[in-house]
């Protein structure tokens, strides 16, 4: 079975300064990919970033950069010169490629509230 | 840009009731898939969907839900007798291809399922 875990209930980050949301994921696969999504408040799910557990380079996309050490089982989600517009909920996900099929499994969440 | 479709936004309905959800995937894709996110909770996995048949159903997908592609373009979930724990958010999903590592789900908008 797959697990994501999201610790961070909630933070609070300053506009134009950077955040970390921290994610730890447990898998038995040898072959995955993680995933973070974004959830503004009318509640459609955003896709943001992804990485692969074979990737050697930690995957980056405009501002979101996602800091994968595989060995401590971590994807934590960089957000960079943080926006008004970045306040949301934020989705570790991951996906196997063995036994577990194609869905995804979620995290509980990192709300993120963004102050002028 | 395509994208995935979802109707209703919203449906409110009787407890007992039966619903049908309605999600129009990007045309190109092949594999879908229904998640659904109660209030304040993480998004969960219910069904994933592929050649016409269901691919995988986690333990929420019980003889109450059932999935279908009536058309080339419409994929459904129906929820027979609905309960007051069914109301949550529920999220189509679509993908190109199986099996390809880094392929994105694509997420619509969702349908929020009020059950009085």
């Amino acid at each position: 079975a797959q697990k994501i875990t999201q610790t961070q209930p909630g933070m609070f980050v300053q506009e134009k300064e950077a955040v970390t949301l921290d994610c730890t994921y447990d898998t038995s696969d040898q072959s995955y990919g993680l995933f973070w999504y974004k959830q503004p408040s009318s509640g459609e799910m955003i896709f943001l970033i992804y990485q692969g557990s074979y990737d050697e380079q930690n995957a980056t996309e405009g501002r979101y950069s996602l800091n994968f050490q595989k060995a401590r089982k971590s994807a934590n989600l960089v957000i960079s010169a943080s926006q008004l517009g970045d306040s949301a909920m934020y989705f570790c996900a991951m996906r196997g490629f063995e036994a577990a099929g194609n869905k995804l499994t979620f995290g509980g969440g990192t709300r993120v509230l963004v102050k002028p | 840009e395509p994208e995935v479709t979802q109707t209703p936004s919203h449906q409110v309905t009787q407890m007992g009731q039966e619903v049908i959800l309605r999600c129009v995937p990007i045309s190109n894709h092949l594999y879908f898939y229904w998640y659904r996110q109660i209030l304040g909770q993480k998004v969960e996995f219910l069904v994933s969907f592929y050649n016409n048949e269901i691919s995988e159903k986690s333990e929420i997908f019980d003889d109450q839900f059932s999935v279908e592609r009536p058309d080339g373009s419409n994929f459904t979930l129906k929820i027979r007798s609905t309960k007051l724990e069914d109301s949550a958010m529920y999220f189509c999903a679509s993908s190109v291809k199986p099996g390809q590592p880094n392929y994105e789900q694509y997420f619509g908008p969702g349908t929020r399922l009020t059950v009085t």
